[in-house]
């Protein structure tokens, strides 16, 4: 089982400043096949990035994904208001598929 | 356009089962694998299992193994996951989501159905 580890548990920022999200396997992710997903408290899971740094359909050009090895980053590169919320890794690369423990995003 | 709808909240004893669909549309149903995740009450996501509707077959989390079912319905474009000797810790929300190919992304999630499980 691949085990994604997300640093940090909290992240506190300001509307404006950019924000650095680390997901990192503990084995390698065939092909990258990682996700971030955002999550808002009483919704579901919205999908910003797969396949590592593909951004999904609709989705704000300042939100960005990289990888080195086996670690994954999310970058929002200047948080709107909206952003302040929960984000989830999830690597489906290899069953079972498993997610981080999320990092959130708070003011 | 793609929606996946979920049946509404339920509550169980601890030993009892429970059985949630997810009705699909909007696409293809049996070219799009489903997956199951629930997400416990203040807890991350914990993938569930996956079904493929084209042949019916599945793959569970091992922790849940013996215990949860998927199936599906073509007729109706309907998966259901039923959950049995239920325990206070399966409390949690249960989304569907679908993904475009075994190893996918999940570009889709149903809005989620509440399981409680209590005495």
């Amino acid at each position: 089982e691949i085990v994604l580890t997300q640093s940090p548990g909290t992240l506190s920022l300001s509307p404006g400043e950019r924000a650095t999200l680390s997901c990192r396997a503990s084995q390698s992710v065939n092909n990258n096949y990682l996700a971030w997903y955002q999550q808002k408290l009483g919704q579901t899971p919205r999908l910003l990035i797969y396949d590592a740094s593909s951004r999904a359909t609709g989705i704000p050009d300042r939100f960005s994904g990289s990888v080195s090895g086996t670690d994954f980053s999310l970058t929002i590169s200047r948080l709107e208001p909206e952003d302040f919320a929960v984000y989830y890794c999830q690597q489906y690369s290899s069953s079972p598929w498993t997610f981080g423990q999320g990092t959130k995003v708070e003011v | 356009q793609v929606q996946l709808v979920q049946s509404g909240a339920e509550v169980r004893k601890p030993g009892a089962s429970v059985k949630v669909s997810c009705k699909t549309s909007g696409y293809t149903f049996t070219n799009y694998f489903l997956h199951w995740v629930r997400q416990a009450p203040g807890q991350g996501l914990e993938w569930v299992g996956v079904v493929n509707p084209s042949l019916g077959t599945t793959t569970n989390a091992q922790n849940l193994q013996g215990r949860v079912t998927l199936t599906r319905d073509t007729s109706t474009s309907t998966v259901y996951m039923e959950l049995s000797s239920l325990r206070s810790e399966d409390t949690a929300i249960y989304y569907c989501a679908r993904v475009i190919r075994y190893n996918g992304h999940f570009d889709y999630w149903g809005q989620g159905t509440l399981v409680t499980v209590s005495p």
